[in-house]
């Protein structure tokens, strides 16, 4: 059975703080990698699709890194503003996606 | 490319009745996926479909659930005789065919269970 597990659960940070959380995944059998951002009232947006062991993305402000050979992965946001406060998850496809918990970033003027 | 839509945003319901739920994907995705998500946990999968073959069913959903998708087209998720436990957000989202294709997510029904 495919097992997703995000830390931390949530994580309350102040204005221009920068942060992380982390995913991590079977490292067997690794095929892909997804994060989602899923702000209150709107859909889940995806940020990046990650598929090769040391690949690192960026998109602004917030990137990410992977590691397939010990199953994980982290999410960066460097100088946190208010409207990054959402839910951040990761995912891994098995046909469809396995979800992990969700990380709740809320960011503080 | 409009997006992913999905109809009702929100259902209120009394506990036995039946809903369903509509979903229209990206028009030229061929995967469609239902997702439910509840408070503090992430999307659970519940079913996905292939243009119009369903693919797999979660073992978690019972057969009060069924889902269509009979043109590969859009798709339907119904619920008979709903339960306390369904209140929940149900997602849809479709995508390309890979898993190494970001899925296009829908703004999800509410549904309520009175």
């Amino acid at each position: 059975i495919l097992n997703v597990e995000q830390s931390p659960q949530s994580l309350h940070v102040q204005e221009g703080d920068s942060t992380n959380f982390t995913c991590s995944f079977p490292s067997s059998n690794f095929y892909a990698l997804h994060w989602y951002r899923w702000e209150t009232a709107k859909s889940p947006e995806a940020l990046f699709v990650m598929t090769l062991n040391g690949d690192e993305k960026k998109k602004g402000r917030i990137s990410a890194t992977l590691n397939t050979k010990e199953g994980y992965s982290y999410l960066y946001i460097k100088g946190s503003q208010p409207e990054d406060s959402a839910t951040y998850l990761c995912a891994a496809p098995w046909g469809k996606l396995i979800f992990g918990q969700g990380t709740e970033l809320s960011v503080k003027p | 490319d409009t997006g992913v839509s999905q109809d009702p945003r929100h259902k209120i319901t009394k506990r036995g009745q039946n809903v369903t739920f509509r979903c229209d994907p990206i028009s030229e995705h061929n995967r469609l996926y239902w997702y439910r998500q509840t408070l503090g946990q992430g999307p659970e999968f519940l079913t996905y479909f292939q243009n119009e073959a369903q693919l797999e069913k979660s073992r978690l959903l019972s057969d009060r659930f069924s889902a269509e998708r009979p043109k590969g087209s859009f798709s339907t998720l119904e619920i008979q005789r709903t339960e306390q436990g369904d209140s929940a957000m149900y997602l849809c989202a479709s995508s390309l065919d890979s898993g190494n294709q970001p899925q296009h997510f829908g703004d999800g029904t509410r549904l309520s269970i009175l």
